[in-house]
């Protein structure tokens, strides 16, 4: 089905271990992002990415590392994963040109867990 | 900086009233959107709307509406005759289109609709 897939959809971690957040979507939309959902935080952008080799910090990108080496893919790697890193990560697409800005389809999350 | 306040942390209506849901926005940029997302306890994060800053007609759409005032800086959502299903966090969200589709999202407001 068309969309935006999310995995795993949850994760149990240690710190200092590495994870990757995959994220992948269907509609070939130029901009994709990666949130963080946390309790008193709402959502915070991690990184985004306008089209393919092109990714740019967001609000808290410290400790995350992104690649986009395909339109359709985003991975969201954590190095070297610390506690405070647990939180539900969203990744989203949308379809913008120019000054035009399309909405987010977010897809399900991602639930990791870093003990 | 762009910003978005949701001043309402948290509101309880017993169903069948009125409720609306404060958003009130900072952006520097003439040209910016708006959107209201639903989360609801699944987890989903559900788009609910867009609107471009020329365009200030108030919109309809079965029982939600939303008053966006420019004046004021303000994209109101009301939802009439709310329903426990209307149960939800809700975002206010802002992108300026000359600053790289950056979202910024309000902090949310939780919605409990009680039977």
């Amino acid at each position: 089905d068309a969309g935006i897939t999310q995995s795993p959809r949850y994760k149990i971690t240690e710190t200092g271990r590495q994870v990757t957040l995959m994220c992948h979507q269907t509609w070939s939309h130029s901009y994709m992002f990666w949130y963080r959902q946390d309790l008193g935080h709402g959502l915070r952008l991690i990184y985004y990415s306008a089209a393919a080799d092109i990714t740019d910090k967001g609000e808290v990108p410290d400790g995350y590392v992104v690649s986009r080496s395909k339109t359709e893919n985003f991975p969201l790697t954590l190095e070297s994963a610390t506690r405070s890193q647990t939180s539900v990560y969203f990744c989203a697409s949308s379809e913008s040109m120019g000054s035009y800005t399309g909405e987010l389809f977010f897809g399900e999350g991602s639930r990791l867990t870093v003990l | 900086a762009q910003k978005v306040t949701q001043a309402q942390t948290e509101i309880s209506v017993v169903e069948k009233e009125d409720v609306t849901l404060d958003c009130v926005y900072e952006t520097r940029d003439t040209t910016y959107y708006l959107f209201w997302y639903k989360q609801p306890p699944s987890g989903e994060l559900v788009f609910l709307i867009r609107r471009n800053s020329f365009d200030e007609q108030n919109e309809i759409s079965g029982r939600y509406s939303w008053n966006f005032q420019k004046s004021t800086s303000s994209f109101n959502f009301t939802i009439t005759a709310s329903q426990v299903v209307d149960s939800a966090v809700y975002f206010c969200a802002l992108s300026e289109a000359d600053y790289g589709q950056n979202f910024v999202f309000g902090p949310g407001t939780r919605l409990s609709v009680l039977p």
